[in-house]
């Protein structure tokens, strides 16, 4: 079965580093996202890509924050100076349909910002 | 504000019982309600989608009820097993304009299930 997958599993990094969290959704899919949830709070949405564009992104995805898909298979999310509150587990998810239709995630990447 | 609750962090039964598991939400309009479920250190994974003009969905030993006029999703599963134990998550699903939909999640009630 098709599935998501991140890499790396646990990306430790030193505050005011850049990262770049990689994703490789599913190959026929032509939505993707990024969530994180900060250990033991609830799952939340950063950003949409849709068409190589960003559809919609949280109040989260500030200017430290971007995407980009390089190729027809690699999604990822860089961040540019990251902060100690940066740290988190970082999901990425794809669909195939837009209309409100099922989000498959990858097993995620935990993020620590020493 | 908008917000989603789920009732009570925890929740244990006796195996082979009815889990029963309720959304809440306020200054919403969802199109559609989805229930995953999370497994710790683990994504989340679909388990099943209503759409706000239905008022039950099945699937196998789940059961999801939508009530858009008191704001509620109820979540079930029959005959429990100790592998239902996990973290269930709601979601209101907000479709974008721009393309794709937003999930938004509420906190999860962790369940167990006890032999």
């Amino acid at each position: 079965e098709p599935e998501v997958t991140q890499t790396p599993s646990h990306q430790v990094t030193q505050m005011g580093q850049e990262v770049i969290l990689r994703c490789v959704p599913i190959s026929n899919h032509l939505y993707f996202y990024w969530y994180r949830q900060i250990l033991g709070q609830k799952v939340e949405f950063l950003v949409s890509f849709y068409n190589n564009e960003i559809s919609e992104k949280s109040e989260i995805f500030d200017d430290q924050f971007s995407v980009e898909r390089p190729d027809g298979s690699n999604f990822t999310l860089k961040i540019r100076s990251t902060k100690l509150e940066d740290s988190a587990m970082y999901f990425c998810a794809s669909s195939e349909l837009a209309q409100g239709r099922e989000q498959f995630f990858g097993p995620g990447t935990r993020l620590t910002v020493l | 504000s908008q917000k989603i609750e789920q009732n009570s962090e925890a929740l244990n039964i006796q195996e082979g019982k009815t889990a029963t598991l309720t959304c809440n939400y306020t200054n919403y309009s969802p199109a559609y309600l989805q229930w995953y479920r999370q497994d710790p250190g683990r994504g989340p994974v679909f388990l099943l989608l209503i759409r706000e003009n239905e008022k039950e969905k099945r699937k196998e030993r789940l059961k999801v009820t939508f009530d858009t006029t008191l704001k509620q999703s109820l979540f079930h599963i029959t005959a429990s097993q100790p592998a239902d134990s996990a973290t269930y998550l709601c979601a209101l699903s907000l479709i974008l304009t721009g393309g794709g939909n937003k999930l938004t999640f509420g906190t999860g009630t962790q369940l167990k299930v006890e032999l």
